[in-house]
């Protein structure tokens, strides 16, 4: 639907388990993003890559582990999260990360429940 | 940090209502992006509006601008049943990796039949 979308949709995951999340665009886009959304709090931003390099991190702790292979797809490691890391992950793209004006395009997210 | 303040938080109106959503932000802007998310899904984009416009027009949507007051408001003309979802103003951030996206906590809109 909107060019760009995520897998697992859910995921239940135990505190000592390791997982990743999957993003994929197929809009021919440049920058790519991981926003972290809980309930009642604004979207926040964690990580952004442009041209498969990481441009920021959004002191985002070291159990969230960013990938990009290249500029279709990313991932989002996860390992030893906490209980309070439960939230709704989205991914995005835009075309790049110099234009104010840029769109950014979401996928559907991934809802993680960490037990 | 948060840039964008929606107001209302939630809002509940009968379809065939006008539905209104005001954003509040803090510092100069480039642009201002309004969108929409349905419920555990995907944001959308609606409208983006640049610092120099006043308003501008989608369908039923209309935005509306005033940089003296740092506030935005999106209006939807006769609601219906399917505009239910979360909205959400964002307004652009520069950083050192070049511009983000600065989103508020959104108004929740229900449109009943």
């Amino acid at each position: 639907e909107t060019g760009v979308t995520q897998t697992p949709r859910h995921l239940v995951m135990g505190m000592t388990n390791k997982k990743s999340l999957k993003c994929e665009q197929h809009l021919g886009h440049n920058a790519m993003y991981w926003y972290k959304q809980s309930a009642k709090k604004p979207l926040e931003l964690m990580f952004v890559y442009s041209l498969e390099e990481r441009v920021e991190n959004n002191s985002v702790p070291s159990r969230f582990s960013p990938e990009c292979p290249n500029s279709s797809h990313l991932f989002l490691h996860l390992h030893t999260l906490q209980p309070e890391d439960s939230a709704l992950y989205l991914c995005a793209s835009s075309q790049d990360t110099g234009s104010s004006t840029d769109t950014q395009y979401f996928g559907p997210g991934t809802r993680l429940t960490v037990l | 940090s948060q840039q964008g303040e929606e107001d209302p938080q939630a809002l509940s109106i009968q379809e065939g209502e006008n539905a209104t959503m005001n954003c509040s932000y803090k510092t100069s802007i480039n642009n201002l992006q309004w969108y929409r998310q349905n419920s555990g899904r995907g944001l959308v984009h609606l409208i983006l509006i640049r610092s120099n416009e006043r308003e501008k027009h989608s369908g039923r949507l209309r935005v509306t601008l005033d940089t003296s007051k740092k506030s935005s408001s999106l209006l939807i003309t006769a609601s219906r049943a399917a505009d239910t979802a979360s909205y959400f103003c964002a307004t652009d951030l520069l950083s050192n990796s070049g511009y983000a996206l600065n989103f508020g906590k959104g108004t929740s809109l229900l449109v009943t039949p």
